[in-house]
């Protein structure tokens, strides 16, 4: 199985800052690298497939990119709305694998 | 853009039998590959099955394989999970999601996730 290590596992941050979540593939998945958000009590929303495309209503604050076996999401000019945890997933081969998760707050 | 409900989750003891529904609206179900993703407690995400549009190809977590059934009805807009052999291990929350269109060809990301079925297994 591909495992992704997301870093770092939680982080602190303010609106306006700019963060980076990097996920790491224990083998290489091209471009198959896929960025979920999740908000406590909802279901994950796509932000980011095929490591640098933005899903269909996401701002353009988020923007992924990599290739192989690391890629990162960049948020920049955090919003409030932002606070989240933060997901990868590999869509390369079965088993589909996720990363731990990277838990962002204030 | 759609809508994904997930029904039919509850406590069971270990060794029962569940079956887990999804209804889908707004979209034609059978343009889509399908999948069950599930979330324990407080945990991280965690992929269980999927199914292609047609259910000519499914594939299993190993975790659940032998166990689990992923199964679909596209006239009736529905997607569905067998589960036997219940363990506390499978104690979650339930997601069903679809993939974005891809004309039969299953593309392993989610654009679309209901808002979970939990299950409890405990004696």
């Amino acid at each position: 199985d591909i495992q992704l290590t997301q870093s770092p596992s939680s982080l602190s941050a303010s609106v306006g800052d700019r963060v980076t979540v990097t996920c790491r593939a224990s083998q290489p998945v091209i471009n198959y690298l896929n960025w979920y958000q999740q908000k406590p009590g909802y279901a994950p929303q796509l932000l980011i497939y095929s490591a640098s495309s933005l899903q269909s209503g996401v701002p353009s604050r988020f923007r992924g990119s990599g290739s192989g076996t690391t890629f990162t999401l960049t948020i920049s000019g955090l919003q409030l709305d932002d606070f989240a945890t933060y997901y990868c997933q590999q869509s390369f081969v079965t088993p589909l694998t996720f990363g731990q998760g990277t838990r962002l707050e204030i | 853009e759609g809508q994904l409900v997930e029904s039919g989750g509850g406590l069971v003891q270990p060794g029962g039998s569940l079956r887990l529904s999804c209804a889908t609206s707004g979209f034609t179900l059978g343009d889509f590959g399908v999948h069950w993703v599930r979330q324990r407690p407080g945990k991280g995400l965690e992929w269980v099955a999927g199914i292609s549009s047609n259910s000519a190809n499914a594939d299993y977590a190993d975790s659940v394989r032998g166990r689990f059934t992923i199964s679909r009805d596209n006239a009736k807009n529905s997607l569905y999970l067998q589960m036997n052999s219940l363990r506390p291990e499978d104690t979650a929350l339930y997601f069903c999601a679809k993939e974005p269109y891809s004309e039969g060809i299953m593309k392993y990301y989610f654009d679309l996730w209901g808002q979970g079925a939990l299950v409890t297994v405990s004696s």
